[in-house]
């Protein structure tokens, strides 16, 4: 069975760095994509990056290129996202996911979501 | 505002048939066969539904069907059940490194 599990929920304070994971078990972690989306409070989703652990390759979300890093640990199957200086606007419920046709076909299967508070 | 624009919300009563559409533009509804479809509940992860404008996962029902004309895909839901009430949202690749999402749509089952 194919599961993401991600790290808890954190609470931080502007200007404070974070880096927040999803580990993948079940599959091949190298051999699928795997990335993250937004959901602000009370909103919708949005698309963020993602990256192919099997060679690191990572693509940006045009709105969030240089506001986020992506990164991945083949040898513990996890995927990372960081900021460097977290914004009150950062305040989110992050998710990861899995698109298992491909990173621009559907994402199949999804992380519980981590809920990161930013307070200014 | 969201790349992709759908209805805010759309109702139906058990048994019915509910559509809800996804317009984008030839950059990327039109230009891909890339749409795929989420439901989410809530205070839950998003579910994939559709992927790649009609093509279901394995699990869903065949209650949920997908398509597309020109810039505007569709996600259609037959035989509506009280659990399908959820937000519905499209997303689309819209070439080079971008995915989009609409804004999502609020299902009610009256």
């Amino acid at each position: 069975e194919v599961q993401l599990v991600q790290s808890g929920a954190e609470v931080k304070k502007s200007g404070e760095s974070l880096k927040i994971s999803c580990k993948g078990s079940g599959y091949s972690f190298t051999s699928y994509w795997i990335g993250w989306v937004r959901q602000m409070p009370g909103k919708g989703l949005e698309w963020m990056g993602i990256i192919y652990p099997g060679d690191s390759d990572t693509r940006y979300s045009p709105s969030f290129q240089g506001q986020v890093t992506i990164s991945a640990d083949r040898s513990i199957s996890t995927a990372y996202l960081q900021w460097s200086s977290l914004k009150a606007s950062d305040t989110a419920i992050y998710y990861c996911a899995r698109p298992p046709y491909g990173w621009t076909s559907g994402w199949e299967n999804w992380g519980q979501g981590t809920l990161v508070t930013v307070s200014s | 505002q969201s790349a992709l624009t759908q209805p805010p919300s759309a109702s139906g009563s058990p048994g019915q048939s509910v559509t809800i559409s996804c317009t984008g533009t030839s950059s990327d509804v039109g230009g891909y066969n890339s749409v795929s479809w989420y439901q989410q509940h809530p205070g839950k992860a998003p579910k994939l539904m559709i992927y790649d404008v009609s093509k279901r996962p394995s699990g869903v029902p065949d209650r949920f069907s997908g398509s597309k004309s020109g810039n505007t895909a569709s996600l259609t839901v037959s035989g509506l059940q009280a659990e399908d009430e959820a937000d519905y949202y499209c997303s689309s690749y819209a070439g080079g490194n971008n995915l989009v999402f609409g804004g999502g749509t609020k299902l009610t089952v009256l």
